[in-house]
């Protein structure tokens, strides 16, 4: 089946630093990947999306220069959360699809904690 | 806008009982999808069964099976025979033509021994 390889799976760090999330497609191509923020006992919440090769699209009220987001190929999408501060801690999650009819299948998650 | 509502916070049952997991949506759309996802404490998120809207007949992945009533617009799961490695928060989605998904608040199943 499709699998999504998600890296760091729990990450902690002090306030001010930048931090790298990983998200890859192992199997397909995914032209297609979303990020989704958790927070603790409640669903998700969709930050973007992104399609190979062009800029992302935020949902409203997320910002865009705390949260960036790359999708240079087919198989990779990195979230950077920069500048990150307590309020940033949170449960992220990413998913990747081929087609658009095709279920989104998820990664693992990232724990992200910041001091 | 399309909803989704899961009006079961918490439900819990015995080992080897059956159980089912409410979910309602609200669209103006035609054909879409519906997806049954479960969490289990290690928070993945795994597809358990999804549903096209144009398919009158409801679907089913082993002990997994749908009540999908498109006209009442309601997207129940039924969980045979629960064991214990069901235990995990259980989110309906909706994907329409946007092909985003929609996501209910989650119902958190306890299978107890």
């Amino acid at each position: 089946g499709a699998v999504v390889s998600q890296h760091p799976s729990w990450v902690i760090c002090k306030s001010g630093t930048s931090v790298k999330i990983e998200c890859r497609s192992l199997d397909f191509q995914a032209t297609t990947m979303f990020w989704y923020r958790q927070f603790p006992k409640q669903s998700l919440m969709l930050m973007a999306t992104s399609n190979e090769g062009s800029k992302a699209t935020y949902e409203q009220g997320v910002e865009k220069d705390k949260f960036l987001i790359n999708h240079a190929s087919l198989t990779l999408s990195t979230l950077t959360v920069t500048s990150a501060h307590p309020e940033d801690s949170s449960f992220y999650i990413c998913s990747a699809r081929d087609f658009e009819n095709q279920p989104q299948h998820f990664g693992d998650g990232t724990r992200l904690s910041i001091l | 806008a399309q909803t989704v509502t899961q009006s079961q916070p918490e439900m819990s049952v015995q080992e080897a009982e059956t159980v089912t997991l409410s979910c309602t949506y609200d669209t103006s759309e035609n054909n879409y999808y519906l997806f049954w996802y479960k969490q289990p404490p290690s928070r993945q998120m795994i597809l358990v069964i999804r549903q096209e809207a144009y398919k009158q007949q409801n679907a089913t992945e082993n002990r997994f099976s749908v009540n999908f009533q498109k006209a009442a617009k309601s997207f129940s799961l039924k969980i045979s025979d629960s064991q214990l490695g069901d235990t995990a928060m259980y989110f309906c989605a909706f994907k329409g033509g946007n092909y985003q998904l929609i996501w209910g608040a989650g119902t958190k199943l306890i299978i107890k021994p």
